[in-house]
């Protein structure tokens, strides 16, 4: 079947441009993550889905970032007045239903730069 | 608060030689531990994870890891190294305590197979 995947690959922008990354995540899967990781880091948590609602934020790391998923599927990350400071590789994942050691499904990343 | 440190931001081994990255975590309860790969211009994909039983975890293409609880580490090895084992690695812990399975990663490690 089909894995995670998130369009655009790759977004250059505008600082002070508005932007959304999309994802798709694995067909079933209830949990949703995105994920920053910055050059030479490891992915940085952002937000977690359950269904619709985003069950912890506490990784956005300032209210420019909002995150939804509508229909318990396709999540869209919106960056608001971008800054340089954003650009990143954003990554989406999706496990099963979240819970306990679930495999978590990565996608291959939405490159964010911001000029 | 959970954390993971890798030592070793670059591993540089010969082509059939050991491949050893280490990790150390720090976490209150005894955690879920993973090991993820990231190829170039790839999403990150599972090698193995540790969630209970077994202490000694095998993965994918040939890697196994050891949790170690008086050591707090879980260490990657691999017996014989491959060309196509070059890579980004990434340790990562799950803290048990939360209700669904936020992962925090480590740095990652940089592997080199020289010829």
């Amino acid at each position: 079947g089909a894995g995670v995947s998130q369009t655009p690959s790759n977004k250059v922008t505008e600082k002070g441009k508005y932007v959304e990354l999309r994802c798709d995540p694995i067909s079933g899967h209830t949990a949703l993550y995105w994920y920053r990781q910055s050059l030479g880091q490891g992915p940085e948590f952002l937000i977690y889905f359950q269904g619709t609602g985003a069950a912890d934020d506490s990784g956005l790391p300032n209210d420019r970032f909002f995150a939804v998923r509508p229909e318990g599927s396709v999540s869209t990350l919106k960056i608001q007045r971008t800054e340089r400071g954003d650009s990143a590789v954003y990554l989406c994942a999706s496990s099963l239903n979240g819970n306990g050691p679930d495999t978590q499904y990565f996608g291959p990343g939405t490159r964010l730069t911001v000029l | 608060a959970q954390s993971v440190t890798q030592l070793g931001s670059h591993v540089s081994v010969s082509e059939g030689a050991l491949v050893l990255l280490r990790c150390n975590y720090s976490s209150s309860v005894p955690p879920y531990l993973f090991w993820y790969v990231q190829y170039p211009n790839q999403g990150l994909q599972l090698l193995l994870k540790y969630t209970t039983g077994a202490t000694l975890v095998k993965g994918i293409n040939g890697f196994e890891a050891e949790f170690k609880k008086s050591e707090t580490s879980f260490h990657l090895t691999k017996p014989s190294a491959h060309m196509s084992d070059a890579a980004e690695y990434f340790c990562a812990v799950s803290d048990r305590k939360t209700s669904y399975d936020k992962v925090i990663f480590g740095p990652g490690t940089s592997l080199s197979v020289i010829p």
